[in-house]
């Protein structure tokens, strides 16, 4: 089975600037999560989505959004960018399960340079 | 404050010796994974425990979570070059429900010297 995709791996905007992270999940997994790793901070949850709606969401300002689409692939943005946002940017799926523990698999990341 | 607290934050050891990394909160966890990730790339997950009192093994690494679900271990025995990597320990918060929503601890970066 494939794993966790993003793309791109790698991008360099301005401040100011917005910027559109892509994510696909393992075939099969419905959930997908988004975190920002920063050397300061570690790793920081920003959103959940499921099934094309957001379940859940961390405190990031309002410039950091999300969505998911009906095959599950998944997107995040970040409007006017600052010179903080620059991170690794992680998605994470995992498999819903009624009553049961969550395993989260991720992929390799989006690094982020804002300059 | 960190609601998942590692320690310690690095660890620079010798190939052959053992170690321990700890992964402590004053909260309850429905259940805590622990993951290696390697420079550029994103965190692989190595277990979950879910059950206070739980041990888990995988090759070298032994996975153990506290009986009242608030802190977990991760002990290496014979540690090998390969074994080098920033270890993170990852929880759902009891009472979350049915969440995506895993809170990290800061991580511990361990190198292990030829």
């Amino acid at each position: 089975k494939a794993g966790v995709t993003q793309t791109p791996r790698y991008l360099i905007k301005t401040r100011g600037q917005q910027v559109t992270l892509s994510c696909s999940p393992i075939s099969g997994h419905r959930s997908v999560s988004w975190y920002q790793q920063t050397p300061g901070q570690g790793l920081q949850f920003l959103f959940e989505y499921f099934s094309e709606t957001q379940r859940n969401k961390g405190n990031f300002p309002g410039r950091f959004s999300g969505r998911q689409f009906s095959n599950s692939r998944s997107e995040m943005n970040v409007s006017t960018l600052e010179l903080g946002d620059s991170a690794l940017y992680l998605c994470a799926s995992s498999l819903v399960v009624s009553g049961g523990s969550r395993e989260q698999y991720f992929g390799p990341g989006t690094r982020l340079t804002v300059l | 404050t960190q609601l998942l607290e590692q320690s310690p934050q690095f660890l620079s050891i010798q190939e052959g010796e053992n170690l321990t990394v700890y992964c402590n909160s004053s909260s309850v966890f429905s259940s805590l994974q622990w993951y290696r990730q390697e420079p550029g790339e994103g965190p692989v997950l190595l277990v979950t425990v879910v059950t206070g009192g739980e041990v888990k093994k995988l090759k070298r690494l032994t996975f153990q979570f506290g009986d009242a679900r608030k802190d977990s271990s991760l002990h290496i025995t014979a540690a090998q070059t390969g074994d080098t990597g920033l270890y993170l320990c990852a929880g759902v918060k009891f009472g979350s429900g049915n969440t995506g929503k895993l809170i990290f601890g800061q991580g511990t970066t361990l190198q292990v010297k030829p």
